[in-house]
């Protein structure tokens, strides 16, 4: 399978920093990755598409002044949380498209907000 | 209705059983679907994908599609404690997002 990396896996941060959070596909390139978040014993919410050289779509209920996406190459998207609060503390996924139909996540990061 | 139904569980099962996994959709319009496994604390690992009704077999998995009944299934044979974990069925239509099942959280018992 396909391998997607994400950095930092886990961060901590006091309330009102902003946190950056990398994605990137190692061995193919992706014109499209997606941001998930994810609650304890809960499924993927998707928050956003990334294309690569366009703006981030974003799913109803996400504030993108907030969750800041950045899709600069074919193999890297980036997602900053601005302005972070403790409610913004989860885990969030990124995951790659290599063919129409494949997702290849990354092993996530988890967020948490003091 | 969700677009996708899945029994969250949990699911706990001995060593060496039979597991059966299922999701129901309502969209005829997809195509592909799709079996991811999760570790806690890990992203999703894809297991398999099919596109159209019928079987496919990989090792101890098989994923079976009916689009008549808009009725997915991934089976695991002789199951093992490392396959403890969450699976979750994705569809799609394509070059579409995916639309996720609840996951269903499985326990597999030495």
């Amino acid at each position: 399978g396909a391998v997607v990396s994400q950095h930092p896996s886990r961060v901590i941060c006091k309330s009102g920093t902003s946190v950056k959070i990398e994605c990137r596909s190692l061995d193919f390139q992706a014109t499209t990755m997606f941001w998930y978040r994810q609650f304890p014993k809960q499924s993927l919410m998707l928050m956003a598409t990334s294309n690569e050289g366009s703006k981030a779509t974003y799913e109803q209920g996400v504030e993108k002044d907030k969750f800041l996406i950045n899709h600069a190459s074919l193999t890297l998207s980036t997602l900053t949380v601005t302005s972070a609060h403790p409610e913004d503390s989860s885990f969030y996924i990124c995951s790659a498209r290599r063919r129409e139909h494949e997702q290849f996540f990354g092993p996530g990061t988890r967020l948490t907000v003091l | 209705q969700k677009e996708v139904e899945q029994d969250p569980g949990p699911l706990s099962v001995p060593e060496g059983a039979i597991v059966s996994l299922n999701c129901t959709y309502s969209n005829s319009a997809f195509q592909y679907f799709m079996w991811y496994r999760q570790y806690s604390r890990k992203g999703p690992e894809l297991l398999m994908y099919t596109y159209s009704s019928g079987n496919k077999e990989d090792g101890r998995f098989t994923a079976q599609v009916d689009k008549s009944s808009k009725y997915i299934s991934l089976f695991i044979r002789d199951s093992q404690p490392s396959d403890s974990a969450t699976y979750l069925c994705a569809i799609t239509q394509g070059a579409q997002k995916l639309v996720f099942g609840q996951g269903t959280r499985l326990t597999i018992n030495p």
